[in-house]
């Protein structure tokens, strides 16, 4: 679950389009899930979350996939909006109290 | 409800000073978790509290201190700074004791190293 890394990759999208957004875990027993929005200078906002006896969990215009196979998880926003440019990180848990590892982090720019 | 509160919000030290962080969690959370943000190294554990007991640690040296008071607030200490510690400093707040809930997080202390 340690997967932090020291590069931030940048996805680009067209205001309207959708938006994928993706995180490799590397702990198996990892068995809670939170995405999280962070604006410039906030501190992380809740988005959604996922336990790991479910493969998907839909929001408000999000969607959370779970594939335990591959340790990898992934968020879906739909009609994406300016307002939705931040950077969105993955954070895994193993039920170890509130010990919770994030990783790196992904770019989401919004063009109007 | 008020939201998870962090003070100082800015604060510039030299190397060798400690500072010390404040966190008021959520009114009802007993647990705070504290994390170190920077650029490289993204968002790492620090430590949790829980009801006064620090519950875990993350792989941080001992100059790395905090504590939980009765009314569940938190401090966090960093003693004998140095440049490497320059970050953003950020508490979360849980209504669950066993990690199966979100962290509500405050909007951090940035502290400058110089």
């Amino acid at each position: 679950g340690e997967s932090v890394g020291l590069h931030l990759p940048t996805l680009s999208v067209q205001e309207g389009d959708n938006s994928i957004i993706n995180c490799a875990y590397s702990n198996s027993a990892s068995d809670y899930f939170i995405w999280y929005k962070q604006e410039s200078g906030k501190g992380p906002q809740f988005i959604i979350d996922i336990r790991s006896n479910m493969d998907k969990r839909q929001g408000q215009r999000v969607t959370v996939l779970l594939n335990k196979t591959v340790k990898h998880l992934s968020l879906q926003i739909a009609a994406t909006q300016p307002g939705d440019s931040a950077v969105y990180f993955c954070a895994e848990n193993t039920y170890n109290f509130n010990k919770f590892y994030f990783g790196s982090g992904t770019k989401l720019n919004v063009k109007p | 409800k008020a939201g998870v509160t962090q003070t100082p919000r800015y604060l510039i030290k030299t190397r060798g000073q400690q500072v010390t962080l404040s966190c008021s969690p959520i009114s009802g959370h007993r647990s705070v978790s504290w994390y170190q943000q920077t650029p490289g190294q993204g968002l790492q554990f620090l430590f949790e509290y829980f009801s006064e007991t620090q519950r875990n640690k993350g792989n941080f040296p001992g100059r790395f201190s905090g504590r939980q008071f009765s009314n569940s607030r938190s401090e966090m200490n960093v003693s004998t700074l140095e440049l490497g510690d320059s970050a953003l400093y950020l508490c979360a707040s849980s209504p669950s004791s066993r990690g199966t809930g979100e962290l509500f997080f405050g909007e951090g202390s940035r502290l400058t190293v110089l």
